[in-house]
């Protein structure tokens, strides 16, 4: 069946650290890829997308994410957090316009 | 420009009663969509329509949920009668034709609690 999985419920990085938020799916062909963030009572908004080309995509807010098709996954990373950055993440693909949610990997930062 | 708006932003019902969910997409946006966030999932594609058309709403409970799009611009989301399992925010997004290489836009939307 096809499925975006998110295997991190919960993260917490200290400010200033490094980030990697993991994700991986399951289809027969390269979707399109998505990464969004959820602030508290707003609604998602795009980081960055993957359609094709340059595995290694840059986002908004520091943000890139890289597609690695042999392990089906499109990890987000980002070099140095900043406390703004607490949110919940969602990977997200596009497979014929039938777009899958992951379930959220929910980024806190410790000061 | 505005983004996507929704109202209420908050919402609670008991089960059984009815309720009703307004979307207002970014003007010019042809695709609206309308998803469902329950606590702890990521969100689910309930509907998604290209103008006034529904496009794909295999995900939709038919016997409960209904939607429309009247005139291809607002639309509203409906739940008759609401069970408690559809406590959740429900988002709407919007773009601009209907492909994944373009962005969808979303609304805050709108939690519903059902007691």
């Amino acid at each position: 069946a096809q499925s975006v999985t998110q295997p991190d419920i919960h993260i917490t990085v200290s400010e200033g650290a490094s980030l990697e938020l993991r994700c991986n799916y399951s289809y027969g062909a390269t979707p399109y890829l998505f990464w969004y963030v959820q602030s508290p009572g707003q609604g998602l908004q795009l980081l960055l997308k993957y359609f094709s080309g340059d595995t290694l995509v840059q986002g908004i807010k520091g943000f890139e994410a890289e597609f690695k098709r042999s392990q089906s996954s499109f990890n987000l990373r980002k070099p140095s957090v900043h406390w703004s950055d607490a949110a919940e993440y969602f990977c997200a693909v596009d497979n014929n316009n039938d777009m899958r949610f992951g379930a959220g990997t929910r980024l806190t930062v410790k000061p | 420009e505005a983004g996507v708006a929704q109202s209420p932003r908050y919402k609670i019902i008991e089960k059984r009663q009815s309720v009703a969910f307004w979307c207002n997409p970014i003007s010019g946006h042809a695709t609206l969509y309308w998803y469902q966030q329950i606590l702890g999932q990521g969100p689910k594609l309930l509907i998604q329509f290209q103008n006034n058309g529904v496009v794909d709403d295999s995900q939709l409970p038919k016997d409960r949920f209904s939607a429309e799009r009247l005139k291809g611009v607002d639309s509203t989301l409906k739940i008759q009668p609401a069970k408690l399992e559809d406590s959740a925010v429900y988002l709407c997004a919007s773009s601009f034709p209907r492909a994944a290489s373009y962005e969808q836009y979303f609304g805050p939307g709108t939690r519903l609690t059902v007691t």
